[in-house]
């Protein structure tokens, strides 16, 4: 298994550039989340989601959006990028059930100028 | 929503010494406690977790002690080995649907010094 996995793992994106944050996981998981990490902040879950076709917001959603269409795929969107949204960004998964080890991709480091 | 503290933030310790890392959380429904080390430009990685019916929990050199009254648990390093230096994040959350979510504290970086 690849286990989690992300692309890009860095971009530059100029005020006001859209794009996309693309998360897969090969493991079977029901259950996925978004974090963004900044320095000394620890990780703030920006969203998160149960099973395909179920989102809901985490703690910082505001200036994202997200899908998931299929169990594998739970990609993170960026419409209108700004400074605050420079940061490194983490996809994890887990799966329900009792095996609570939440798995982190490899993170994709943004920087908005 | 849950709140997760951590302290402190840095700790520097002599190769072969123990550390300790504790943290607080806020709501008692939480029964998940995780410890994730990362280090540097690297992915978080689980390294010990503890439920709440159970009090400690060790795996080799690492343990990890609850205090479910008190609502803290610590993260217990011993013989600490330079490749333990990295940051340690502590974090708390239910177990499904929602309450799977888990909320992080800020991170400690913890210096073994050779």
């Amino acid at each position: 298994n690849a286990g989690v996995t992300q692309t890009p793992k860095f971009r530059i994106l100029k005020i006001g550039q859209s794009m996309t944050l693309q998360c897969t996981q090969d493991m079977n998981h029901n259950y996925m989340y978004w974090y963004r990490q900044d320095p000394g902040m620890g990780l703030k879950l920006i969203y998160y989601s149960v099973g395909a076709g179920i989102t809901d917001k985490g703690e910082v959603p505001n200036g994202y959006n997200v899908s998931r269409s299929t169990t594998e795929d739970f990609p993170l969107r960026l419409e209108l990028a700004a400074p605050s949204q420079t940061s490194v960004y983490f996809c994890a998964s887990r799966k329900p059930g009792q095996i609570y080890e939440q798995y982190f991709g490899p993170g994709t480091r943004l920087t908005v100028t | 929503g849950e709140n997760v503290e951590q302290h402190p933030s840095t700790l520097s310790v002599q190769e072969g010494d123990s550390a300790v890392i504790k943290c607080t959380y806020s709501d008692s429904a939480s029964n998940y406690f995780p410890w994730y080390k990362q280090e540097l430009g690297k992915r978080p990685q689980l390294i010990i977790d503890i439920r709440s019916n159970v009090g400690e929990k060790k795996d080799q050199r690492i343990a990890v002690t609850l205090n479910k009254t008190a609502k803290h648990f610590s993260l217990h390093i011993t013989e600490t080995q330079p490749e333990d230096s990295a940051v340690y994040f502590c974090a708390a959350s239910g177990d499904t649907g929602a309450n799977s979510k888990l909320t992080f504290g800020k991170g400690i970086t913890l210096s073994v010094r050779p």
